[in-house]
């Protein structure tokens, strides 16, 4: 099985940057994906990490570490309407397609 | 525009009743997937499906069962069995390599909750 850790909450201010984390457990490893999901909503694929480094989208950034079983999303110059919930997930090894989700942690963007 | 619908958006069990959630993709994916979301959780797998007339047990599918007769259609039932299916039901879909890297797109989801 596999689980993924992220912390609960995060508050950062308008214009600044911030890092979420990821950790995880697996019996095996193909990469990490993030999502965001506003209140009430869908969530939204962002970016995908299968090898470690960091992968550039805009004012997003992932980071994914193998041997340290920890990944990040990072998001620069922070806009209100970031605040959302942020998911890492990682697939699992195997004939299917199954896929777990991380706890998610909520981000509040702050004037 | 392809995407997934979900249908209803909001819907409400009686005791004792099943009640059948739908999904529908016109992305032409191979793979689809049902979660459960509670308030401030994360989202967790009902069941998932790679092609038709084929369908995998998540991590919570008691009291659930689904069907896959079709490419586009992945309906949800919640059975009575199902004591507390208040929650947020997300419907996924996302090509199917199997490597699992390719990313899921979600319909708008549906709230069930017991009258």
């Amino acid at each position: 099985g596999q689980s993924l850790e992220q912390p609960s909450e995060v508050t950062a201010v308008e214009g600044a940057i911030v890092q979420i984390n990821c950790t995880y457990q697996t019996s095996g490893f193909y990469g990490l994906s993030w999502y965001q999901q506003h209140d009430g909503g869908a969530p939204t694929f962002l970016s995908y990490n299968g090898l470690d480094g960091l992968e550039e989208t805009g004012r997003f950034s992932s980071f994914l570490s193998r041997s340290d079983s920890y990944g990040y999303l990072l998001l620069q110059e922070l806009q209100m309407k970031d605040s959302a919930s942020y998911f890492c997930a990682s697939p699992e090894i195997g004939g299917y397609q199954k896929v777990t989700f991380g706890t998610g942690t909520k981000l509040q963007v702050i004037p | 525009d392809g995407g997934i619908t979900q249908s209803p958006k909001y819907l409400f069990r009686k005791e004792g009743q099943n009640v059948t959630l739908s999904c529908e993709q016109n992305l032409n994916h191979d793979a689809m997937y049902w979660y459960r979301q509670d308030p401030g959780q994360g989202l967790r797998l009902i069941y998932y499906s790679q092609i038709v007339n084929d369908f995998q047990k998540g991590d919570i599918a008691e009291g659930y069962s689904v069907s896959r007769e079709k490419k586009e259609s992945f309906p949800l039932t919640v059975t009575s069995a199902q004591k507390n299916p208040t929650a947020f039901y997300l419907c996924a879909s996302s090509i199917s390599t199997g490597f699992g890297n390719q990313p899921q797109h979600f319909g708008d989801g549906t709230r069930l909750s017991i009258l």
